[in-house]
């Protein structure tokens, strides 16, 4: 079975500090797909993050960087000096059959 | 443009009536998908489509229908609308080469009475 779970329902931080968001995932698959999706306050969902099963290289985008580790099955979120702009729902996604299967999602809120 | 569009973008119902939501794209692509957004949950899949007439079901498709008579066009429709289909619906496309991740619309927020 296909599952996502982000254990942080909400996280409060304070513009500038570090944060990050966390997801584990389960599945049999051997080859998978990982996703972060953005959901703003405006309420689209903005994709962020593709990773394959076969690249554990982490990846950095600004302020953005992904940890992706199979051992651990987690592929973690983290934002840099964070801004208030960052404020929103952040899903951490698998792909799997027939669907994407997404985490609960984390509210994320940064305080000026 | 993500040439995806849904309508209507927000809908107020009463219980029992029917409800007809629209997902439209303009690129043709053959997956299409209907997803619903409540707290605690994320996003569930209701229905999906791999193409014309091809659809099956998602994890929650209880009181859902779903129509796709034209590519460009994935139909969802609640057969008797209930107070627990109060949801943010949204409608996703896959698109070649994307290795797998979705574009979705800009969601359907509905609310029954």
């Amino acid at each position: 079975a296909q599952k996502v779970t982000q254990a942080q329902t909400e996280i409060s931080v304070v513009e500038k500090e570090d944060v990050t968001l966390d997801c584990v995932y389960e599945t049999r698959d051997t080859t998978y797909y990982l996703f972060w999706y953005k959901q703003p306050p405006s309420g689209e969902l903005v994709f962020l993050i593709r990773r394959n099963s076969f690249d554990e290289q982490n990846e950095i985008s600004g302020r953005y960087s992904w940890n992706f580790q199979k051992s651990t099955s987690s592929f973690n979120f983290t934002i840099t000096a964070s801004q208030v702009v960052d404020s929103a729902v952040y899903f951490c996604a698998l792909k799997g059959y027939p669907d994407m299967r997404f985490g609960a999602g984390t509210r994320l809120t940064v305080k000026p | 443009d993500a040439g995806i569009t849904q309508s209507p973008r927000h809908k107020v119902t009463e219980t029992g009536t029917p409800v007809t939501l629209r997902c439209h794209q303009t690129e043709n692509h053959r997956y299409m998908y209907w997803y619903r957004q409540d707290p605690g949950h994320g996003l569930r899949l209701i229905h999906y489509s791999y193409g014309v007439k091809d659809t099956d079901k998602g994890e929650v498709s209880d009181g859902y229908s779903v129509s796709r008579s034209k590519t460009e066009d994935f139909l969802l429709t609640l057969e008797s609308a209930t107070s627990s289909q109060t949801s943010v619906y949204f409608c996703a496309i896959r698109k070649p080469g994307q290795n797998y991740g979705y574009t979705f619309g800009s969601g359907t927020r509905l609310t029954v009475v």
